[in-house]
């Protein structure tokens, strides 16, 4: 099946600095890959999403790039202000079979 | 569109009892769904796809019979967590969504097993 690994765990940047995540992905038939961002005790919000066939997506300071021959997908977010502060986790998916990666803690110090 | 609502949100409960968790689509007819069960600082963890009107595909390592799963409607799927033990407890999720799409989460179930 499919196995999602995402780095790095936990990444501190400063207000206004940018950040990456990065998610390495097993199958090749997967097709679909969101990002979500949790907050302490909230449920998870898809922030921004790509198909196998679109290499990048931006929305405002978030987006997303994928490279479909070497199995990675990754998230940028510039600007970066404090409220961006919370756990991203990326997935992986093929038809329904969703799978996680383990999630980073991202902090942004004012 | 695609709201999921999922209750109760949090409970507390005795060793052996059982609990009950409601998953929603209110907006929109949800073929199949998703259990997900969260620890502390972890990721979310698939336990089984609910799928209406036969029965939940199960991941590995998750006991059928200790977490119940029932999708009797388009709108709506349980999971029962039977004889739960103190060990069982966790931050339960459920999500819907249209296939190939984003999913949309319920807002989660915090048991806790005494």
């Amino acid at each position: 099946g499919e196995n999602v690994e995402q780095h790095p765990s936990t990444l501190s940047v400063q207000e206004g600095d940018s950040a990456v995540i990065k998610c390495t992905y097993s199958d090749s038939a997967s097709n679909y890959f969101p990002w979500y961002k949790q907050e302490l005790g909230k449920r998870p919000q898809l922030i921004i999403d790509i198909r196998s066939n679109v290499g990048e997506k931006k929305d405002q300071r978030i987006a997303v790039t994928l490279n479909k021959t070497a199995k990675h997908f990754s998230l940028h977010i510039t600007e970066t202000q404090p409220e961006d502060s919370a756990v991203y986790f990326c997935a992986a998916s093929r038809g329904n079979d969703m799978r996680f990666g383990a999630g980073t803690r991202l902090t942004v110090k004012p | 569109g695609a709201v999921v609502s999922q209750h109760p949100s949090w409970v507390i409960c005795k060793s052996g009892t059982s609990v009950k968790i409601e998953c929603r689509s209110l907006d929109f007819q949800a073929t199949t769904m998703f259990w997900y069960r969260q620890f502390p600082k972890q990721s979310l963890m698939l336990m089984a796809t609910s799928n209406e009107g036969s029965k939940a595909t199960y991941e590995q390592g998750v006991e059928k019979d200790k977490f119940l799963i029932n999708h009797a409607s388009l709108t709506l799927s349980t999971l029962t967590v039977t004889s739960a033990h103190p060990e069982d407890s966790s931050f339960y999720i459920c999500s819907a969504g249209l296939r190939g799409s984003g999913y949309t989460f319920g807002s989660g179930t915090r048991l806790t097993v005494v």
